[in-house]
Formats: structure tokens, sequence, C-alpha cells
């Protein structure tokens, strides 16, 4: 079946720094991938839809210069955490459907996550 | 803008036994997919079942079945046999029917359940 890798899975930095999480589908392409987060206990909450070969479309409330993604190809998306701050920390999955889907009955295919913690 | 709501925060039942959890979502389109997902203690998002809202017949995965009332925009998930590998936290998402700007989930608050030898 379809499989969405995420890496790293759990990255501890210092604040200030820079951390950037990568989105791949290893079998299949896709020309949408979405970013989440989840706070602990909670629901995920969309951040931005990344579009292969255009901008990202964020959500409202969600910084675009502090998450910045990039989606170079129909495998690879990724998003950069700039400037992490401890209030950065948190839970990011991302999400891929498969390029020939057109309102077709599938899934999105979701990463297994990275827990970022921010010092 | 579509909403999902689950009103049960924490649910538990006794291995062997059924539970229902609890589901209803807003929207004003026809035509849409909905999904209960399983979330483990190790925060890997699991499909467990999903079904086309154009489709009268509640979708069956083994012991997995819904009861999806279009009129009533409600979508309850009931696991029967529970197993102690069914505790995660349940999340029923929305999905619009259409192209990819449409293809976004929205999910509800989720459900925490806990299953007692």
């Amino acid at each position: 079946g379809a499989v969405v890798s995420q890496h790293p899975s759990w990255v501890i930095c210092k604040s200030g720094t820079s951390v950037k999480i990568e989105c791949r589908s290893l079998d299949f392409q896709a020309t949408t991938m979405f970013w989440y987060r989840q706070f602990p206990k909670q629901s995920l909450m969309l951040m931005a839809t990344s579009n292969e070969g255009s901008k990202a479309t964020y959500e409202q409330g969600v910084e675009k210069d502090k998450f910045l993604i990039n989606h170079a190809s129909l495998t690879l998306s990724t998003l950069t955490v700039t400037s992490a701050h401890p209030e950065d920390s948190s839970f990011y999955i991302c999400s891929a459907r498969i390029v020939w889907d057109r309102g077709l009955n599938q899934p999105q295919h979701f990463g297994d996550g990275t827990r970022l913690s921010i010092l | 803008a579509q909403t999902v709501t689950q009103s049960q925060p924490e649910m538990s039942v006794q291995e062997a036994e059924t539970v229902t959890l609890s589901c209803t979502y807003d929207t004003s389109e026809s035509d849409y997919y909905l999904f209960w997902y399983k979330q483990p203690p190790s925060r890997q998002m699991i499909l467990v079942i999903r079904q086309e809202a154009y489709k009268q017949q509640n979708a069956t995965e083994n012991r997995f079945s819904v009861n999806f009332q279009k009129a009533a925009k409600s979508f309850s998930l009931k696991i029967s046999d529970s197993q102690l590998g069914d505790a995660a936290m349940y999340f029923c998402a929305y999905r619009r029917r259409g192209e990819t700007s449409g293809s976004r989930l929205t999910f509800g608050e989720g459900t925490q359940l806990t299953v007692n030898p």
C-alpha cells in the first residue's frame, strides 16, 4: 500500500535554530501534501496545504515566514520551522494523496509524525 | 465551513464488549466522505473505516461498523468484540468530494477510548 515517510521522527534543538522536516511519498506521486500540528491530547490542526510547483496555502493564523513549506517534487515536501522557540514544540504530521485521484475515494496517507522539542 | 464534533472526550469499554463513538458534522455539501481514524500511543494515524455520502449502506470493516445518518449529519462508529489493541484516540473526519483544493480533512476533537481487561 501507499506509504508516506516522515523524517526525522524526533528532534530536540536549541531555541533559535531552524528545523527541517521531510515528508516523502515512497511509492506514489502526490501533487498535494498537507501539514498538521497536534498538541498533546488534542486534534490535528491543518497548518498548510503544500502544492507541487507552487506556493503553499496557509491556514488562518499560521505564520508563513515561521513555517516555510517547499514542495519541489511530486514525492517530497519539506516544512522548515525557522528560529524555533519553545512554543513551537509540538507533534507535526504530514499527509499526501495520490496524484491521479480526482475526487475519487482515496484517503490521505499519513506519515508517522515528527516530535519537535525546542529547549 | 465544515465542522466535525465529537462530544465524548473519553470512553471506556470492557474487553469483548461493544462500544459506540459518536460524531456529528455540519456541511452544506451533498457529496463528501467521512472517515474514522485511530491514533494509538505511537501517534501513527490509522484509517479505520470510510463512508461515501452518496452510499446509503453503512460501511463495515470486520469488527468496525458505522451508523451513517445523512439527514441527521451523524456518523457513529461501533466497535464490536473490543480488544485491548483498540485502545487509542479516535478521530472522526470529513472531506469534501472534489479536486485537490477540496481534499483537506476536517477532524473532530477526538475520543480517547480505553479498553479494560
